[in-house]
């Protein structure tokens, strides 16, 4: 069966430390996997946007790569600070798909001082 | 800015209620989708459009239908609420640049 799969357990870092966070799918062929940051009773927000032909990507603290081989993205966020708070979600996407996306469940990050 | 708008933060219905959800983007933005989001699920894909007028259903149309007049605009419709639909909506938006622009979500309690 397809499943697209993040830790259910919440993730709790130092300040500071870098948070990874993992996505890993089974019977999907993405064309894209992109990363979204989710604020308690608030929509989703874009994060960071990674093709099937990339094997990494940077923004700022941020980076993501992304293993077909594998079929499993990491998500890093280095120095984190308690801002860093939240879930985060990732996202499969395909080609010719009017950009619909399949989502994970999320996996919820604390960073405490 | 993008903006995605939804008509109401939280809403509460009893069942067999027809309950309308909007939404609304300002970004002239092709593609509308509308989620329900669950703890645990995550969002699931309840449906979407591809332009005014143009719909198709997404993993869990179940129970629900939508309507798109005008491209800044997407309707979600629950013909008659029941329980199992006590959820969060979550809308969104997106154009060629594959990145989904959400709204703030509805919260909806049928009892």
């Amino acid at each position: 069966s397809q499943k697209i799969e993040q830790n259910s357990e919440a993730l709790n870092i130092q300040e500071g430390k870098t948070a990874t966070l993992t996505c890993n799918y089974t019977n999907y062929s993405p064309a894209y996997l992109q990363w979204y940051r989710q604020d308690p009773g608030r929509g989703p927000v874009f994060l960071l946007l990674i093709r099937e032909n990339e094997k990494e990507k940077r923004k700022e603290r941020l980076k993501v790569t992304f293993d077909t081989t594998l079929k499993q993205s990491l998500f890093h966020i280095t120095a984190s600070q308690p801002a860093d708070s939240a879930t985060y979600l990732c996202a499969l996407g395909f080609s010719g798909g009017y950009n619909k996306l399949i989502f994970g469940a999320g996996t919820r990050l604390a960073v405490h001082p | 800015d993008v903006k995605v708008t939804q008509s109401s933060r939280y809403l509460v219905k009893r069942t067999g209620e027809k309950v309308f959800l909007e939404c609304v983007q300002d970004m002239d933005h092709e593609n509308m989708f509308w989620y329900r989001q669950d703890p645990g699920l995550g969002l699931r894909l309840i449906y979407f459009s591809y332009d005014v007028k143009m719909k198709e259903k997404g993993d869990i149309p179940e129970g629900y239908s939508v309507s798109r007049e005008k491209k800044e605009r997407f309707s979600l419709i629950l013909e008659s609420a029941s329980t199992n639909q006590t959820s969060m909506y979550l809308c969104a938006s997106s154009s060629q640049s594959w990145e989904q622009y959400f709204g703030p979500g509805t919260r909806l309690t049928v009892t």
